[in-house]
């Protein structure tokens, strides 16, 4: 069963920041959201996970609302090599296998 | 590189051929995994290893026959495949127990003519 909502694909000016929503409305409480990317034929990258703060690195933010049910992940000045299908995945920590849906196409556009 | 490294990164062969997919890491981890994923499709889990031992086989046929002889490699042998075994086979590394996310190596590209 499907735990996140995604749309299929978005479209993003090179340079502007990139917003990709996603809805786990049935989060529960025990349970991280992760982000990953895969390039074109390549595997999925790691991105960035969180449980309920807030969290940045060097690649993106994540932004959980505070009832959990949504999170955007913020590419905040978008590349061209930043094209690829963005995975939103909720995770028990420790336990589950991460399982893939078929994600968000970005395309970042000149 | 990813730490992960898959071989070969393509392959094609005959559905009476046997071959076998390699992946090995240098990270330190002790799970390692296979998906696959076919063409438009989601990745799906295919086998999962924790310290050596398999610990999930989602309903994976037997011409899929997996080998983890230590923690850092993980190999896929593959027997009569059939035209739609063709896709991308990707191997991933973690650390069981630990909240990370996996790694994984830049895949197989797998034809079966």
């Amino acid at each position: 069963d499907a735990k996140t909502t995604q749309p299929t694909s978005m479209d993003c000016a090179e340079g502007r920041a990139a917003n990709l929503p996603c809805n786990h409305s049935t989060i529960s409480g025990n349970e991280y959201v992760y982000w990953y990317r895969q390039i074109h034929s390549q595997g999925p990258q790691y991105i960035i996970h969180g449980l309920k703060n807030n969290e940045t690195n060097e690649m993106a933010s994540l932004i959980i609302t505070e009832d959990r049910k949504s999170s955007t992940l913020i590419l905040p000045h978008a590349t061209l090599r930043d094209t690829a299908v963005y995975y939103c995945i909720v995770r028990e920590d420790y336990g589950q296998n991460f399982v893939f849906g078929p994600g968000t196409r970005l395309s970042v556009l000149p | 590189e990813t730490g992960v490294t898959q071989t070969p990164r393509h392959l094609v062969m005959g559905m009476t051929n046997k071959k076998s997919l390699k992946c090995e890491q240098h990270l330190g981890h002790n799970a390692m995994y296979w998906y696959k994923q076919s063409a438009k499709k989601p990745l799906e889990l295919m086998f999962v290893y924790n310290f050596k031992e398999q610990t999930e086989n989602n309903s994976v046929p037997s011409r899929f026959s997996p080998e983890c002889p230590n923690s850092s490699h993980l190999f896929l042998h593959l027997h009569t495949l059939q035209p739609e075994d063709s896709a991308l086979y990707l191997c991933a590394s973690s650390q069981a127990g630990a909240n990370y996310g996996y790694t994984f190596g830049s895949g197989t590209r797998l034809t079966v003519v």
